[in-house]
């Protein structure tokens, strides 16, 4: 099983600030998909990131995959309430069709 | 239907009873994915399904738990003589094809008394 880190694992910020959620390992992954999941809810997938150095926007979410395809952040600009919740990475296990998930960062955006 | 759904939504049986889990994936995805989610944690692969076989069931804990797909779509997650430490969201995915994306139903929460 591949290592995969994610940080903060907390964070609890004002309305209005940015902030930067990270996900890393020593693997090269094909591909990495970012979720949000609200409490009782099942992971919403936000994006899937391909090519090494990609960076996709998703209005106030930006992603970025490593040139190295080994890491990802996800930037968020301006954070809402709404922004709340846990941030989970999971690329394919290499050499399988599982998806391995990071433990998440739990966002907390106060109003 | 429109997204993946997963019956029942919140179930408490008793320790060393049998459960099962149903999750109804999205039409036409081929991979179902079974997923276990305890407090504070990322979600766990357990099994994955490519029609109706059973690709990797590596994360399977032990032989108490057991999952099939008959026909290629419905899948049923089933739990012999549960175990407190079984108590934890269970979740399924489907996807179009494998490692395409994958989208989750809202989970089944399992509390084992």
């Amino acid at each position: 099983t591949q290592l995969l880190e994610q940080s903060p694992q907390f964070l609890s910020i004002q309305e209005g600030e940015n902030l930067t959620v990270y996900c890393n390992s020593s693997s090269v992954f094909s591909s990495l998909q970012w979720y949000r999941q609200e409490p009782g809810e099942g992971p919403v997938l936000l994006v899937t990131v391909v090519t090494g150095g990609e960076v996709k926007k998703l209005k106030r979410l930006t992603f970025q995959f490593g040139d190295a395809r080994k890491d990802s952040s996800l930037h968020i600009t301006a954070a809402q309430p709404g922004d709340t919740g846990l941030y989970l990475c999971a690329p394919p296990q290499p050499g399988t069709y599982k998806y391995i998930f990071g433990t998440g960062t739990r966002l907390k955006v106060l109003a | 239907g429109a997204g993946v759904s997963q019956t029942p939504s919140n179930k408490v049986t008793e320790k060393g009873k049998y459960v099962e889990l149903r999750c109804d994936p999205i039409s036409g995805h081929t991979a179902l994915y079974w997923y276990r989610q305890s407090l504070g944690q990322g979600p766990e692969f357990l099994i994955y399904f490519q029609g109706t076989g059973a690709a990797d069931d590596s994360g399977l804990p032990n032989d108490r738990f057991f999952a099939v797909r008959p026909e290629g779509s419905v899948s049923t997650l089933k739990i012999q003589r549960t175990e407190r430490g079984d108590s934890a969201v269970y979740l399924c995915a489907s996807s179009y094809q494998p490692q395409s994306e994958a989208f989750f139903g809202q989970g089944t929460r399992l509390t084992v008394v």
